[in-house]
């Protein structure tokens, strides 16, 4: 199975900042089949949100400071400036290969 | 509105079964999968299985295949995950989502306590 690994596992920054996350697969992911998700921590049962598909499509409704970018083995979640609702957990998704898999998380916090 | 509503909470002990439900609206239930994603606590997210309602058609996590079934009812647009003999470490939070590739559409998800 692909193996997605997130980097860094905590990133510490201020609002308006710009966040650039790292998702990394451990074999190529074709046709870009890569997905990126925001869930909020903290509050019980929230469901993760889909912000990113196809790599670098925004999902209906997503504001456009979120950017997704990359191929192959290398993928990247750049916000642009960071607003207070995007401070979360993020997690990159790939379904290009059986069974789809999840990178372990970023969590994005408040400095 | 596309909506995926969940069953209500569950704590069960042991060796217990257990079948929780995601009934879906607003879509054409039949015409997109519908997955399980488990995460337990205070980890990341971990796919299951998913389903196609139009033909039952089904896909397991080689890690759990065995280990949960998970069904659909076309009549009453529902999607189901069952365990016949619970463990401790089955217990997490359960999201249903919409999608045989990403998941545009999730549930607000099942918390499964297995404890004695």
């Amino acid at each position: 199975e692909i193996v997605l690994t997130q980097s860094p596992g905590t990133l510490s920054l201020s609002p308006g900042e710009r966040a650039t996350l790292s998702c990394r697969a451990s074999q190529s992911v074709t046709s870009s089949s890569l997905a990126w998700y925001q869930q909020k921590p903290g509050q019980a049962g929230q469901p993760p949100r889909l912000l990113i598909y196809g790599a670098s499509s925004r999902a209906t409704g997503i504001p456009d400071r979120f950017r997704g970018s990359g191929s192959g083995t290398d993928f990247t979640l750049t916000i642009s400036r960071l607003e207070p609702e995007d401070f979360a957990v993020y997690y990159c998704q790939q379904y290009a290969s059986s069974p789809w898999t999840f990178g372990q998380g970023t969590k994005v916090e408040i400095k | 509105e596309v909506q995926l509503v969940q069953s209500g909470a569950e704590v069960k002990k042991p060796g217990e079964s257990l079948k929780i439900s995601c009934k879906g609206s607003g879509y054409s239930f039949t015409s997109y999968w519908i997955a399980w994603v488990r995460q337990m606590p205070g980890k990341g997210l971990e796919w299951m299985a998913m389903i196609y309602p139009g033909n039952s058609d089904t896909r397991y996590s080689p890690s759990l295949q065995g280990q949960v079934t998970i069904s659909a009812d076309k009549s009453t647009t529902t999607a189901y995950l069952q365990w016949s003999s619970l463990k401790a470490s089955d217990t997490a939070m359960y999201y249903c989502a919409r999608g045989g590739s990403f998941y545009d559409y999730w549930g607000q998800g099942i918390l499964v306590t297995v404890s004695s």
